[in-house]
């Protein structure tokens, strides 16, 4: 398979603390995006990082690139019960798929009030 | 903008029947593509187009079949439905051909083959 792979499978946490998930990948790339899937829902664009970024905000997300590890992290910070969700690392498919992406399998982030 | 809409959102089938799940999208874009999306496997592409006229396979295209006739829409078709196919199939699309382009996903359609 050449999906990339999040670590953890699922995690639980408190309201208001941090929440950090990590993606894993095996080829080079020139940017790595992350998605949110609420349960039940189609999957919606959270930030994309370039291979020259190291780092990059928006809003309560951090999200970190490090293309010599291979490796990508996303920050959830002062998390809240609407951050349950599953989240997913994605990846340019360079094998000729015109622009699609492939997937990770996912981490499920449970946010508990 | 609706963005993607996909029908039905749920569908029960018996092995063996055919059905076209339905994706529309206002954007314009030029790219879609179907997903099927199974526990623990994260998406994986079915079929995608490049625009009307042109498709392609992607990594699990056996059982499926696509046609694009026009740029809003790309149905996706099962011709004899067996119950490996029970998945939650979801339809993206996207801008451009290059890969930083944001793609946006359907609400999804969960199908059971029986």
């Amino acid at each position: 398979s050449q999906q990339g792979e999040e670590d953890p499978q699922a995690l639980s946490i408190q309201e208001g603390e941090n929440a950090t998930m990590n993606c894993s990948y095996k080829t080079s790339i020139n940017n790595l995006q992350w998605y949110r899937q609420n349960s039940g829902r189609g999957l919606v664009h959270l930030i994309l990082i370039r291979s020259n970024e190291r780092e990059k905000h928006s809003g309560r997300l951090r999200v970190t690139l490090d293309t010599s590890k291979k490796s990508s992290s996303l920050l959830i910070t002062a998390s809240r019960a609407a951050d349950t969700a599953s989240y997913f690392c994605a990846r340019p498919n360079y094998g000729g798929s015109q622009g699609n992406l492939i997937f990770g399998k996912g981490t499920k982030l449970s946010v508990k009030p | 903008n609706a963005g993607v809409t996909q029908t039905p959102k749920f569908q029960v089938l018996k092995t063996g029947q055919s059905m076209t799940l339905q994706c529309a999208q206002d954007m314009n874009h030029e790219y879609m593509s179907w997903y099927r999306q199974d526990p623990g496997m994260g998406l994986r592409l079915i079929h995608y187009s490049v625009g009307a006229g042109i498709t392609d396979q992607g990594e699990v295209p056996n059982g499926y079949n696509v046609s694009r006739s026009t740029t809003e829409d790309f149905p996706l078709r099962l011709l004899s439905a067996a119950p490996s196919q029970t998945s939650v199939y979801f339809c993206a699309s996207h801008k451009t051909s290059l890969s930083y382009n944001e793609q946006f996903f359907g609400p999804g359609t969960r199908l059971t083959v029986l």
